[in-house]
């Protein structure tokens, strides 16, 4: 695509539940990161991709954050068992390498509102 | 570990005049590069100016550039001939050059809020 989609925009959910948020980045972006932001604060690393290879998962807060990459394009973040201090804006980033001085192209996030 | 520092929450300009926002960083690296990224109520992180620690030349695009003292250690915005379309949150962020991967992520500072006034 044009530029990196997330989706939903917006998601409320109550305490507890389960939710998912989608990143699709750029056509042949082979990273792709996902950050947090809190109200009020800088962007969280939570998980790099590199195209096929592991994730680097060093910044996930807890084990109920996970995240997949399917045939290293579409991204999903889960969280489970969702409490209030998950809410924040999920910002995905994708870039065509991941190495040297470049910028990544970010999404314009999905944010999460547990009551 | 890199940290980046905004030491101004909010900042305020008057429609054509000039601002110029702060940003300092700590790193025991000498090869890295620098962002500015720009934050409307969109939500997107749009690239506003990068630098490259190994140039002495300062960065320029269009009305936005940077003064990058590096033995200071600090990296500052400056917008010339502020437009109302200028405001925005504006984050500082700083990449490691030492090779790919994770250690390749962004570490950004926490923002300045930049209103201007018409």
């Amino acid at each position: 695509g044009a530029g990196v989609s997330q989706s939903p925009s917006n998601k409320v959910t109550e305490k507890g539940k389960d939710v998912e948020l989608r990143c699709d980045p750029i056509s042949g972006h082979t990273a792709l990161y996902w950050y947090r932001q809190s109200l009020g604060q800088g962007l969280e690393f939570l998980i790099y991709f590199q195209g096929n290879s592991a994730p680097d998962k060093s910044g996930l807060p807890s084990d109920r954050f996970s995240a997949e990459r399917t045939g290293g394009s579409v991204s999903t973040l889960t969280i489970q068992r969702t409490q209030q201090e998950d809410s924040a804006v999920y910002l995905c980033a994708s870039s065509l390498v991941s190495e040297g001085g470049y910028g990544y192209t970010f999404g314009s996030g999905t944010r999460l509102t547990v009551v | 570990a890199q940290t980046v520092t905004q030491s101004q929450p909010e900042m305020s300009v008057q429609e054509a005049e000039t601002v110029t926002l702060s940003c300092t960083y700590d790193t025991s690296e000498s090869d890295y590069y620098l962002f500015w990224y720009k934050q409307p109520p969109s939500r997107q992180m749009i690239l506003v100016i990068r630098q490259e620690a190994y140039k002495q030349q300062n960065a320029t695009e269009n009305r936005f550039s940077v003064n990058f003292q590096k033995a200071a250690k600090s990296f500052s915005l400056k917008i010339s001939d502020s437009q109302l379309g200028d405001a925005a949150m504006y984050f500082c962020a700083y990449r490691s050059g030492l090779g790919g991967g994770s250690q390749g992520n962004l570490i950004f500072g926490k923002g300045t809020k930049l209103s201007v006034k018409p």
